[in-house]
């Protein structure tokens, strides 16, 4: 059974912290995804991964960054978090070729 | 991506089958059709995709119309745990977009009635 699983379901944190969110993946897949929902704006593009090192940016990576050391995992940094960074966080991956996602169960991430 | 368009909402009886309609008239001939649906509150779960032939697997049958331009989604006998958001995706399996992000439109929300 494919598995993605994310460090937390719900995440408080005060305006300036630095975040990190977590991702895992156990299904040797070489792309990873970060994304964020938001109502009325749907799924949208933070950062993805081709691959161990490498990295992208979506649509909308600002006040964002990413880290992936090791294939299974993929990180989501925010270096100072805002109160426009509230929102749920999904994490996906699939395998290179194919564009079957899988995601993970989200981080509903809350920024006071 | 082709567009596809959606109904807002649908309510299903517990035990029926639920049949969720998608029309993508613009697809084209290497764009495949995928279903996601999404749980309040947490993350998008894949369920199929096709693109000519009928589909089936253990969540759900998906029957593609032969022109392509409309496309259903069946879950046989539908249970509460089906209520859910369900979104039709239409894509070029050989990414046209380097990225292979999805865009989910709207979706149909399905409500399944005891």
């Amino acid at each position: 059974d494919v598995k993605v699983t994310q460090s937390s379901r719900y995440l408080v944190k005060r305006t300036g912290e630095k975040v990190f969110l977590e991702c895992v993946q156990d299904m040797d897949h070489e792309n990873m995804f970060w994304y964020r929902q938001d109502p009325g704006l749907g799924l949208r593009l933070i950062y993805f991964s081709y691959d161990v090192k490498m990295k992208e940016k979506g649509d909308i990576p600002e006040g964002y960054s990413v880290s992936r050391e090791k294939k299974e995992r993929f990180s989501l940094i925010l270096e100072s978090a805002s109160t426009n960074q509230t929102s749920m966080y999904l994490c996906a991956s699939r395998s290179q070729g194919t564009d079957t996602q899988y995601f993970g169960p989200g981080t509903r991430l809350t920024v006071l | 991506d082709a567009k596809t368009t959606q109904p807002t909402s649908m309510d299903c009886a517990e035990g029926r089958a639920a049949n969720l309609p998608c029309n993508h008239s613009t697809i084209s001939g290497n764009e495949y059709v995928y279903w996601y649906r999404q749980i309040h509150s947490q993350g998008p779960q894949y369920i199929i995709h096709g693109l000519k032939n009928n589909e089936t697997n253990e969540m759900a049958s998906l029957i593609i119309t032969e022109d392509r331009k409309s496309s259903t989604l069946i879950l046989p006998h539908a249970t509460l745990r089906d209520t859910a958001v369900y979104y039709c995706i239409v894509r070029d399996s050989h990414g046209s977009s380097n990225t292979g992000k999805l865009i989910f439109g709207q979706g149909t929300t399905l409500q399944v009635k005891p």
